[in-house]
């Protein structure tokens, strides 16, 4: 069971805005510790959307944003479109010299 | 520009051994570290560890130590990920990926596109 707790799915409509969430359940896994965001489509290999809680890799477009409160870190994405379908994972340090990923969360934009 | 290329798609019986290669391009090679991430089939991702390609110290995550182990080639620019005694719960697609960041907030900025393992008779 991983140390970061995502939702299994989430949905929304072109036009709207989800967020997913990604709340550390291990008190190794604290606020002090950042998180990255990554979208992966079917067949394909992950890409970078977010890095340390909130920062945003060049060419990631600016629908895309992070947040952190506490334990939980957050992914929103604004104006969902389409091709935003895709599963989104959290990554964070969780002590020890050991990181992991989330459990990943499906986004279906209908 | 940054680019991983890893090998192709290998079909291994039971017991064998594989050897991932992940070469490096865009960027000096020791200047960052390379982590190696499995997905199985229909599964998330999973961390197996990275390694160090300045000092060659490796970090294998819970449930990756024993079989698996990293290397690298700096005249080649290329990291390799080893396995060993395949099973067949070693089925998944194995990604390469960069390590960028300050210890311990690290994250990967480049991956490579996957290398599918078989593992069956």
């Amino acid at each position: 069971q991983s140390a970061l707790t995502q939702p299994a799915s989430v949905s929304g409509s072109p036009g709207q805005s989800i967020t997913i969430s990604c709340t550390a359940t291990s008190s190794d896994v604290g606020s002090y510790n950042l998180v990255s965001w990554y979208q992966q489509h079917p067949g394909k290999a992950p890409k970078l959307m977010i890095y340390e809680d909130s920062k945003r890799p060049s060419g990631v477009s600016n629908r895309f944003s992070g947040s952190k409160s506490g334990n939980t870190a957050s992914l929103t994405i604004s104006g969902l479109q389409t091709e935003d379908e895709a599963d989104y994972y959290c990554w964070s340090y969780a002590g020890s010299t050991t990181w992991v990923f989330g459990g990943g969360t499906k986004l279906t934009v209908v | 520009q940054v680019q991983l290329v890893q090998s192709g798609s290998d079909l291994k019986e039971p017991g064998a051994s594989v050897k991932v290669s992940c070469k490096a391009s865009g960027y000096t090679f020791t200047s960052n570290g390379m982590s190696w991430v499995r997905q199985a089939p229909g599964q998330g991702l999973e961390w197996m560890g990275w390694i160090n390609t300045n000092t060659g110290n490796p970090t294998y995550a819970q449930g990756f130590t024993g079989r698996f182990v990293f290397s690298f080639d700096t005249s080649v620019s290329t990291a390799y990920l080893h396995v060993s005694s395949l099973k067949a719960d070693d089925t998944a697609v194995y990604y390469c990926a960069r390590v960028a960041g300050s210890r311990p907030h690290y994250y990967f900025d480049y991956w490579g596109q996957g290398t599918l393992v078989t593992v069956s008779s």
